[in-house]
């Protein structure tokens, strides 16, 4: 089984609609991490969590929200789509060394589309 | 701030030629660099990595990257391209404070048979 999943793994969805991705991951990790790929502008993050009493924006949070439900647990939500939202999203978890983060794991990526 | 520049955002060679993809950061503290591969439809897959020790690593299906402090680099290379290596490479530095990838734009390798 792989160690992050995440689901689903298409939406199509409509613009204005409340969506949510969600992500699991069995490595044990603390911290994991929310990002979307578009093409030619790499991975963005989006949220950042260390455990689950902490929750970070990344670099471009506006329009998004986050929900730590337990070590394991990490979702993402749109609270009213948009078509700019149409991306590919990653999940991952990592690794710490010392406080520094570490290799990070991925999820097989949501792929959205807002109409 | 941290950040690193992929140059080239379509590398195209010959199967069994020499891949070179070229990856520059700017770091304020001795950065950690990663190479992560992503093959159609999945997600990223840890290529190799640059902590502290030896410049030179080594990673999985045959590729390596040299850590080049002196010229702010991390190039990743592999002497003969095959065609599996097709694939969208990132380089990636952690920042300062040591909580966050940065990732470059992405490099999209293609090998001609």
């Amino acid at each position: 089984d792989a160690d992050v999943t995440q689901t689903p793994r298409n939406r199509i969805t409509k613009t204005g609609k409340r969506i949510m991705l969600e992500c699991s991951q069995t490595k044990g990790h603390d911290r994991m991490y929310w990002y979307r790929q578009d093409p030619g502008l790499g991975l963005r993050l989006i949220y950042y969590s260390f455990d689950v009493k902490d929750i970070n924006k990344g670099e471009i949070s506006d329009g998004y929200s986050v929900s730590r439900q337990a070590q394991a647990k990490f979702s993402l939500s749109l609270e009213s789509a948009i078509p700019n939202q149409t991306a590919l999203y990653f999940c991952a978890t990592s690794e710490v060394a010392g406080r520094r983060t570490d290799t990070q794991y991925f999820g097989p990526g949501t792929r959205l589309t807002v109409l | 701030a941290q950040s690193v520049t992929q140059l080239g955002s379509h590398v195209s060679v010959s199967e069994g030629a020499l891949v070179l993809l070229r990856c520059n950061y700017s770091s304020s503290v001795p950065p950690y660099l990663f190479w992560y591969v992503q093959y159609p439809n999945q997600g990223l897959q840890l290529l190799l990595k640059y902590t502290t020790g030896a410049t030179l690593v080594k990673g999985i299906n045959g590729f390596e990257a040299e850590f080049k402090k002196s010229e702010t680099s991390f190039h990743l290379t592999k002497p003969s391209a095959h065609m599996s290596d097709a694939a969208e490479y990132f380089c990636a530095v952690i920042s300062n404070t040591g909580n966050q990838f940065y990732f470059g734009t992405g490099t999209s390798l293609t090998v001609i048979p």
